[in-house]
């Protein structure tokens, strides 16, 4: 049983296209949050949500937008995709500010 | 300068051998730490984390933090070529948002 889980794995698209990665928790946390890792490794985080509210909102283009249905799922839609969008997309979770996150597992995707 | 700073390596080491890996930071608000394990391909798994300073010890794997120095370590005992990985040191000054270093690459030769 997946704890935090993303779709699709990977993503190979076009440049000017707008595409989404799904994320989804089922751990019970209340924080989920998207991370973008270059290929570098540096992790830098995009977004937080906590109970569904936006609360870390990074200096990011607004192309890119997140969506909490609710606490167990954050989307991510980026819209008219760059060739510097390529790159590997994380979700996490977190129960609070202490404890650390889950990272999903990952979404490489690729800009053409 | 970068908020977190951390060596990424690669560093080599034979297997059995005592590995140190290093991180140092800017902001002296940080007081929670942890050490993230991140396998090729994979996302990142927490390993350890510490509040404030002191040790930590979980297995083969010990945590320090020195405050004063700004400067934090993660020991791997008796390593293994399975600990082949690349280890993300990570802070915070106890909101949600951590800042992670940019990583150090392990490769443990059997």
């Amino acid at each position: 049983d997946t704890a935090v889980s993303q779709t699709p794995k990977y993503l190979v698209t076009q440049m000017g296209n707008d595409k989404s990665i799904k994320c989804e928790q089922n751990l019970g946390h209340d924080t989920m949050y998207w991370y973008k890792q270059d290929s570098k490794k540096f992790l830098k985080i995009m977004f937080s949500y906590n109970n569904k509210e936006l609360i870390i909102n990074e200096t990011v283009p607004n192309r890119f937008s997140p969506k909490s249905p609710d606490k167990a799922h954050l989307n991510l839609h980026i819209n008219s995709l760059e060739l510097g969008d390529s790159a590997v997309y994380f979700c996490a979770s977190s129960r609070d500010r202490s404890n650390g996150y889950t990272f999903g597992s990952g979404t490489r995707l690729t800009v053409v | 300068q970068k908020e977190v700073e951390q060596d990424p390596g690669p560093l080599s080491v034979p297997e059995g051998a005592i590995v140190s890996l290093n991180c140092t930071y800017s902001n002296s608000a940080f007081q929670y730490f942890m050490w993230y394990r991140q396998y090729s391909r994979k996302g990142p798994e927490l390993l350890m984390y510490t509040y404030s300073s002191g040790n930590k010890e979980d297995g083969r794997f010990t945590a320090q933090v020195d405050k004063s120095s700004k400067y934090i370590s993660l020991f791997i005992r008796d390593s293994q070529p399975s600990d082949s990985a690349t280890y993300l040191c990570a802070m915070s000054g106890g909101t949600y948002k951590y800042i992670f270093g940019t990583g150090t690459r392990l490769k443990v030769l059997a």
